[in-house]
């Protein structure tokens, strides 16, 4: 079946530097992308809608300078969290639309600054 | 707007109980996608089902079972004999077939004690 894949699963960043989490569908082409965070006991809040090839789109209240995010192909889409802090300590997951129109979600990538 | 409600936080059964997980959705699209999945403690998000709008027949896999009932616009989830492995947090979810966003619930924690 198809399968997005989310690199890395976990990192540990000091604060002030930038982290890149990579999302990747591995055997179908994802027009658009879903970035999403998940705080400790909280739900998904989704960030920004990722197409290919053109600039995300930032859900209210999201830094677009801050969570960078790239779809370069099809089947790549980056989020890098600049200048990262420990209040952007939390699980980032991402998910990526078929042409069939289904929903496939990454395993998640646990971030934390420190 | 688009808008999940779980007004279950927490559930706790004993082992062998049938559980029902609560969901109310409200969207003004006639078009749309329901969702239930499953988020056990390490994180990755399991899909359990997606239900189209305009199918409105209840589903049974195994143990679990789902009503949609687009009058009351609930979409509500059923294990039954519960065991100790569904422990986890689930989700509702809802996306519009336009731009295909996923909005989430605040999600159920479920307990189920041997």
């Amino acid at each position: 079946g198809a399968v997005v894949s989310q690199h890395p699963s976990r990192v540990i960043c000091k604060s002030g530097t930038s982290v890149k989490i990579e999302c990747r569908s591995l055997d179908f082409q994802a027009t658009t992308m879903f970035w999403y965070r998940q705080f400790p006991k909280q739900s998904l809040m989704l960030m920004a809608t990722s197409n290919e090839g053109s600039k995300a789109t930032y859900e209210q209240g999201v830094e677009k300078d801050k969570f960078l995010i790239n779809h370069a192909s099809l089947t790549l889409s980056t989020l890098t969290v600049t200048s990262a802090h420990p209040e952007d300590s939390s699980f980032y997951i991402c998910s990526a639309r078929s042409s069939g129109n289904t929903i496939y979600f990454g395993e998640g990538s646990w971030l934390t600054v420190v | 707007a688009q808008k999940v409600t779980q007004a279950q936080t927490e559930i706790s059964v004993v082992e062998k109980e049938d559980v029902t997980l609560d969901c109310v959705y409200e969207t003004r699209d006639t078009t749309y996608y329901l969702f239930w999945y499953k988020q056990p403690p390490s994180g990755e998000l399991v899909f359990l089902i997606r239900r189209n709008s305009f199918d409105e027949q209840n589903e049974i896999s195994g143990r679990y079972s789902w009503n949609f009932q687009k009058s009351t616009s609930s979409f509500n989830f059923t294990i039954t004999a519960s065991q100790v492995v569904d422990s986890a947090v689930y989700f509702c979810a809802l996306s519009s077939t336009g731009g295909f966003k996923t909005i989430f619930g605040a999600g159920t924690r479920l307990f189920v004690k041997a």
